[in-house]
């Protein structure tokens, strides 16, 4: 079984630039997350997608940054403009659950790397 | 909002020797609580779990115990080996511990 696939694994922008990261989650997986992973902590949940609708995005900086789930399939992250503090990884996750609560396995990609000069 | 704090974040034992890590959590009606292993370079990736319900889980070296009075669960494993090197993530439903990097020494 294929594993959750994201791109592209690393990428390096200018700040106020813009930058948009791509998530092929498991087949089947109802459930797809992004997380935000600064160097030293823990991942930090930017949105939850149930098919394509949002379930959590209490997190995600909508000044700047925008998510979307067309056909509850694949995902994408943007950010527009980029700051130096969005230096990070974006770890994208997907889950069997289908009831939209956190209370199962959660499958991560190898994350796309960032870097904002 | 949500906590979780998680200690300490290095630990570093003597090959074949047990390390506990813990996690402490603020929201009450957490019912859920997962440990993840983090690679280098790697997405964490689910060692052991456990539900509200339950107050301990075994899975062969790897075992979660859980005080809900307290607000704390521990991830214990026993009988460590080289591969066990990596970092260790107390996972909430919007935030996660900051880790503890489990260091092996041969």
């Amino acid at each position: 079984e294929a594993g959750v696939a994201q791109s592209p694994r690393y990428k390096i922008i200018e700040k106020r630039q813009s930058v948009a990261f791509w998530c092929n989650p498991i087949s089947g997986h109802a459930t797809l997350y992004w997380y935000q992973q600064i160097l030293g902590q823990g991942p930090k949940l930017l949105i939850q997608f149930q098919n394509n609708g949002v379930v959590d995005d209490s997190q995600l900086p909508k000044d700047r940054f925008s998510a979307e789930r067309l056909k509850g399939v694949d995902s994408t992250l943007k950010i527009q403009p980029a700051k130096l503090e969005d230096s990070a990884v974006y770890l994208c996750a997907s889950s069997y659950s289908s009831g939209g609560s956190y209370t199962g396995e959660l499958f991560f990609g190898e994350g796309s790397r960032l870097t904002v000069l | 909002g949500e906590n979780v704090e998680q200690h300490p974040s290095t630990l570093s034992v003597q090959e074949g020797d047990s390390a506990v890590i813990k996690c402490t959590y603020s929201d009450s009606a957490s019912n859920y609580f997962p440990w993840y292993k983090q690679e280098l370079g790697k997405g964490p990736q689910l060692i052991i779990d456990i539900r509200s319900n339950v107050g301990e889980k075994k899975d062969q070296r790897i075992a979660v115990t859980l005080n809900k009075t307290a607000k704390h669960f521990s991830l214990h494993i026993t009988e460590t080996q080289p591969e066990d090197s990596a970092v260790y993530f107390c996972a909430g439903q919007l935030i996660w511990g900051a880790g503890t990097k489990l260091i092996i020494k041969p």
